[in-house]
């Protein structure tokens, strides 16, 4: 069955970096475009990028622009959010989702992980 | 400030139907992105309810379903069951921001 796994959360003082690590299993990880959402505490879900299924095209919510790097490594079936010069509204729980595509086309994200929490404070 | 619009609350009795909107803009829904539904249970992750605006995906009972025009879309709940009690999200595509975009959620409550 399909599994998204997240890891690398914790505690990071603002301006520091943090990567998120997300371990695909059960399903054809190199076929599918890739992406991370994020939840504030109570709040909704925040979009954060996508990822081609092959690591060609990539795009980002505006908030995190030039800050965050999604990449994917397709030989160890993972995903990879790099977060750098954090701030406190980076605070959250990140969740990596798979598209239904290769290629991210308005599509829905049929499968999620169970997120990782990241709280940025000093 | 979400880019889509959603209630933040709406209730109902057992066995009742609900409806939840989402309304966006000429950029995303109305410039005929489709629309898309996920449920989140408490303490749980996003689970996917209906996509491409009215289609369920399998293990999904049809007491869910979904509708769009022009710049809104809404999903619909009969037979309301406290099981349902979750946030429900709208969410899909806008072409000025070049990503996806979703609601601000709305709280679901079983009375």
């Amino acid at each position: 069955q399909v599994q998204l796994v997240e890891s690398g959360g914790g505690v990071v003082q603002p301006g520091r970096s943090l990567r998120l690590s997300c371990a695909a299993s059960g399903f054809t990880f190199s076929s599918y475009a890739m992406h991370w959402v994020r939840q504030a505490p109570g709040k909704g879900l925040d979009w954060v990028a996508v990822i081609s299924y092959d690591g060609t095209y990539k795009y980002y919510a505006d908030s995190v622009k030039g800050r965050f790097t999604i990449s994917r490594d397709n030989s160890k079936n993972t995903l990879y959010l790099q977060m750098n010069r954090q701030r406190g509204e980076d605070s959250a729980v990140y969740y990596c989702a798979r598209d239904v595509l290769r290629t991210h086309q308005a599509s829905p994200f049929d499968y999620w992980g169970q997120g990782t929490l990241v709280t940025v404070s000093s | 400030q979400s880019v889509l619009t959603q209630s933040p609350s709406v209730s109902g009795a057992p066995g009742q139907t609900i409806t939840i909107s989402c309304t966006g803009s000429s950029s995303n829904i109305g410039a005929g992105y489709d629309v898309h539904w996920y449920q989140q249970l408490p303490g749980t992750a996003p689970k996917l309810l209906i996509y491409d605006n009215n289609n369920r995906p399998s293990g999904v009972p049809d007491r869910f379903s979904g509708s769009k025009s022009d710049t809104s879309a809404s999903l619909a709940i009969t037979g309301l069951q406290a099981e349902d009690e979750a946030d429900y999200y709208c969410q899909s595509y806008d072409s000025s921001l070049s990503g996806s975009v979703f609601g601000g959620g709305t709280k679901l409550t079983v009375l």
